[in-house]
């Protein structure tokens, strides 16, 4: 069965920083999706990266980056320049790349703090 | 523009006293999903529908059901509430065969006094 880790329950960052969630996953699978989803309080959960694991060149969007290890199953989010609006809960995920039924599996969460 | 709206925000019932929730959406999806998140948890799938045909997770306890009348609505039903079941329920949609982005809803928090 599938697994999903985030050992940082809590993080904070001051604004316009970089901070890095971190993400570790467990499958035997070789092919599969990874996904960064964000929850801002009492908002819907949003995406905010996708990464296919056939692809070995990291996703990339805007300010939002992640290092896609596989080898070691690592799936780290890099945010760059971090905005206010970046103050949410943020789920790391899993999907098989056969969908089984759309089934993600979640990490337990990272909740991250921007400071002014 | 809200593309997957679940009804209530915020739900209250009693021990024992069914509910029902509901979520709408105007993205044509075939496929809808329904998720439970308690607190502090990660969300985890209760079960989805791929057009009609329903399917349940293995250990999505019998007390949650579902119904989709139609493409656009999907409802959770929770027979006879729990402590446990207090959550937050989370609904979302894809697109075909093998889509792999889901649109999520605001969700539903439940409270069960």
């Amino acid at each position: 069965a599938q697994t999903v880790t985030q050992s940082q329950p809590e993080m904070s960052v001051q604004e316009a920083e970089t901070v890095t969630l971190s993400c570790t996953y467990d499958t035997s699978e070789s092919n599969y999706y990874l996904f960064w989803y964000k929850q801002p309080p009492s908002r819907q959960m949003i995406l905010v990266i996708r990464q296919e694991a056939y692809k070995q060149q990291n996703a990339t969007e805007n300010r939002f980056s992640v290092n896609f290890q596989k080898a070691a199953k690592s799936f780290s989010l890099k945010i760059s320049d971090s905005q206010l609006g970046d103050t949410a809960m943020y789920f790391c995920a899993f999907m098989g790349f056969y969908n089984q039924g759309g089934k993600l599996i979640f990490g337990q969460g990272t909740e991250l703090s921007v400071k002014p | 523009d809200a593309m997957v709206i679940q009804n209530p925000r915020y739900q209250v019932t009693q021990f024992g006293k069914p509910v029902t929730l509901s979520c709408s959406q105007t993205l044509n999806h075939n496929v809808m999903y329904w998720y439970q998140q308690k607190s502090s948890q990660a969300p985890k799938l209760l079960f989805h529908y791929y057009d009609k045909d329903f399917n349940n997770e293995a250990d999505t306890p019998d007390n949650f059901q579902s119904r989709r009348p139609n493409t656009s609505f999907c409802f959770l039903d929770i027979r006879s509430p729990g402590l446990g079941d207090a959550a937050m329920y989370l609904c979302a949609t894809s697109l075909g065969a093998g889509a792999n982005v889901l649109t999520f809803g605001a969700g539903s928090r439940l409270t069960v006094l």
